[in-house]
């Protein structure tokens, strides 16, 4: 069973905290993503990487960067945390390309900046 | 105009009941169209997957895409309190390492 664990469940920061999310996947998968879960808005793309060392913008990347020094664990950095950033992050992986492989994701971080 | 609409419900219906989820979008290149699960406080896990047009069935699942109409649906039958969850559509071009989501419909079902 592919296993997606991320760092912490909830999270409570202050506005200008610089905030690490940490990701780590078991099955040696190539892509990794990272992604923001509002209500009305959905999933939405904020990086992604399908190597070490290499990452892509998605579709929301303002605010935030990554950092994927090994294969299995991707990091979402927020550098100066602001509360329009209060959100749940969720981490996913995938091995080659949907649908023949499956995204699998992680439970969540619930993030909230004050 | 989002790229994948879905009407993000509450949807409640008793048990027992066929519940139909749906999904239009504007994209036409699309060819993989997946449905997703998402129970609460757990991220989504991939319930069935389609290609291009037609209908697939998993169970008490099945997932029918129109592609003319730019139109996908999930039905379930004999919905049970355990399917009570959000569900949401996803879909992505040919080969590609990108989804992109609906907002998720939540569905409840009340024994």
């Amino acid at each position: 069973d592919v296993k997606v664990t991320q760092s912490s469940r909830y999270l409570v920061k202050r506005t200008g905290e610089k905030v690490f999310l940490e990701c780590v996947q078991d099955m040696d998968h190539e892509n990794m993503f990272w992604y923001r879960q509002d209500p009305g808005l959905g999933l939405r793309l904020i990086y992604f990487s399908y190597d070490v060392k290499m990452k892509e913008k998605g579709d929301i990347p303002e605010g935030y960067s990554v950092s994927r020094e090994k294969k299995e664990r991707f990091s979402l950095i927020l550098e100066s945390a602001s509360t329009n950033q209060t959100s749940m992050y969720l981490c996913a992986s995938l091995r080659g390309l949907v649908p023949t492989d499956t995204q699998y994701f992680g439970p969540g971080t619930r993030l909230t900046v004050l | 105009q989002k790229e994948v609409e879905q009407d993000p419900g509450p949807l409640s219906v008793p048990e027992g009941a066929i519940v139909s989820l749906n999904c239009t979008y504007s994209n036409s290149a699309f060819q993989y169209f997946m449905w997703y699960r998402q129970y609460s406080r757990k991220g989504p896990e991939l319930l069935m997957y389609t290609y291009s047009s037609g209908n697939k069935e998993d169970g008490r699942f099945t997932a029918q895409v129109d592609k003319s109409s730019k139109y996908i649906s999930l039905f379930i039958r004999d919905s049970q309190p355990s399917d009570s969850a959000t569900y949401l559509c996803a879909m992505s071009l040919y080969n590609t390492d990108k989804l992109i989501f609906g907002t998720g419909t939540r569905l409840q079902v009340f024994p």
